[in-house]
């Protein structure tokens, strides 16, 4: 079953305008990594978030979370047209061995 | 700077034909996992390994197996293909612990008829 659920499934902006994409999850977890996928394309890892974290920072990506509400959030700021794609959320528990679990996605178009 | 190389990229088969799509990596990563994602479906991981001769099953094992021989190579085999295994399929490494986070390849476009 999906750890991850993500929210919005589909957000349409304008270029330079803020993206923000929700995600919540079920169990504890180790950490949570976003991924951005092309159309057509294999996952690219974007950010990894510790269990022990509450804010990290990438460029133009900020992601929070919290464990009390088992949830995590992605801004991108300033978005371009590149960053059209579809963006999942992946938890890697703590128990047994690495292996991630993601959400279904959340489609972001960002218009020019 | 390969990364994770996957091949095929497209392969349509006939239901009952068996096949191995492969998947390497020149990283030296330990974990190894495959995915299947399906339109609003995500990604759900298949099998995984954690190391050479070390494999184990994830949420839709089914259907398809897999061996590790090598630290490079995790080959996924579908056994007797079925309409339902009509899919793209992606393979993953990281190092161990993923804290890196995971290297995906471009995917296998698979289409059972």
């Amino acid at each position: 079953s999906q750890q991850g659920e993500e929210d919005p499934q589909a957000l349409s902006i304008q270029e330079g305008e803020n993206a923000t994409m929700n995600c919540s999850y079920k169990t504890s977890i180790n950490n949570l990594q976003w991924y951005r996928q092309n159309s057509g394309r294999g996952l690219v890892h974007l950010i990894l978030i510790r269990s022990n974290e509450r804010e990290k920072h990438s460029g133009r990506l900020r992601v929070t979370l919290d464990t009390s509400k088992k949830s995590s959030s992605l801004l991108i700021t300033a978005s371009r047209a590149a960053d059209t794609a579809s963006y999942f959320c992946a938890t890697e528990g703590n128990s047994g061995y690495s292996t991630l679990t993601f959400g279904k996605g959340t489609m972001l178009l960002v218009s020019p | 700077n390969a990364g994770v190389t996957q091949t095929p990229k497209f392969q349509v088969l006939k239901t009952g034909q068996s096949m191995t799509l492969q998947c390497a990596q020149d990283m030296n990563h330990e974990y190894m996992s495959w995915y299947r994602q399906d339109p609003g479906m995500g990604l759900r991981l298949i099998h995984y390994s954690v190391g050479a001769g070390i494999t184990d099953q994830g949420e839709v094992p089914n259907g398809y197996n897999v061996s590790r021989s090598t630290t490079e190579d995790f080959p996924l085999r579908l056994l007797s293909a079925a309409p339902s295994q009509t899919s793209v399929y992606f393979c993953a490494s990281s190092q161990q612990g993923g804290m890196g986070g995971y290297t995906f390849g471009s995917g296998t476009r698979l289409t059972v008829v």
